[in-house]
């Protein structure tokens, strides 16, 4: 168990849903990163939320959006599925300064039927 | 931009082989670096990191130098089990962001 928690592990949807995905960033960890992993766009840096606001974006579409609340769990909302969205969704979390590594959640495999 | 490299895959060994996973990157500043593993149906998980020049990271019988002059990061282990079979993340990170660039990742296969 790495600490962070993500939910649900699996998830199948059809075309056009929304979803939401939910992580648990480590114990003491304030910045919360989701990420989403496909075979053919290797590891895809989304977003990051830091104590709560949105620090850094990245290649993140505008039908996904994420917040992270007073208790530090962030969710992403991904909405007008598409085919092409099915991944695996990735949540790390980290402590404060450039020595310490993430820490990731198992993720949560999305299929978009 | 920061940018990091690594060797396409994948590397398939025998077991007891010598691995060499090869990273370079490129950074403004003085970055950490990190090497992350993957195993199947799994999260990345930190396998080791280096903080400066010459630093080296080590665990598990993994080991990596940070070279400066080299701009390199390549990940070592003397002898390969089939357990190492995975897919290895180099990354950096550096003071003025707070996101970690990651390679492509490098898929290892070690065969008994």
């Amino acid at each position: 168990d790495s600490g962070v928690t993500q939910t649900p592990k699996h998830l199948i949807t059809a075309t056009g849903q929304r979803v939401t995905l939910r992580c648990s960033p480590r114990s003491g960890d304030l910045s919360v990163y989701w990420y989403q992993q496909s075979l053919d766009q290797g590891l895809q840096f989304l977003i990051q939320y830091y104590n709560g606001e949105e620090r850094a974006k990245g290649n993140i579409l505008e039908r996904f959006s994420a917040q992270q609340f007073p208790d530090l769990h962030s969710e992403l909302n991904l909405s007008s599925l598409e085919l092409g969205d099915s991944a695996l969704y990735f949540c790390a979390s980290s402590g404060t300064g450039t020595n310490y590594g993430y820490t990731f959640g198992s993720g949560t495999r999305l299929t978009v039927v | 931009g920061n940018s990091v490299t690594q060797m396409e895959g994948p590397v398939t060994l025998s077991e007891e082989a010598f691995l060499t996973i090869n990273c370079t990157y490129t950074a403004t500043g003085y970055p950490s670096l990190f090497w992350y593993v993957q195993y199947p149906g799994e999260g990345l998980q930190l396998l080791l990191k280096a903080t400066k020049a010459d630093d080296k990271g080590s665990n598990k019988g993994f080991e990596a130098t940070y070279r400066k002059e080299t701009t390199s990061f390549h990940l070592e282990k003397g002898s390969v089990q089939v357990s190492d079979s995975a897919v290895y993340f180099c990354a950096l990170r550096e003071g003025g962001s707070y996101i970690p660039t990651f390679g492509r990742g490098t898929s290892l296969i070690v065969h008994p």
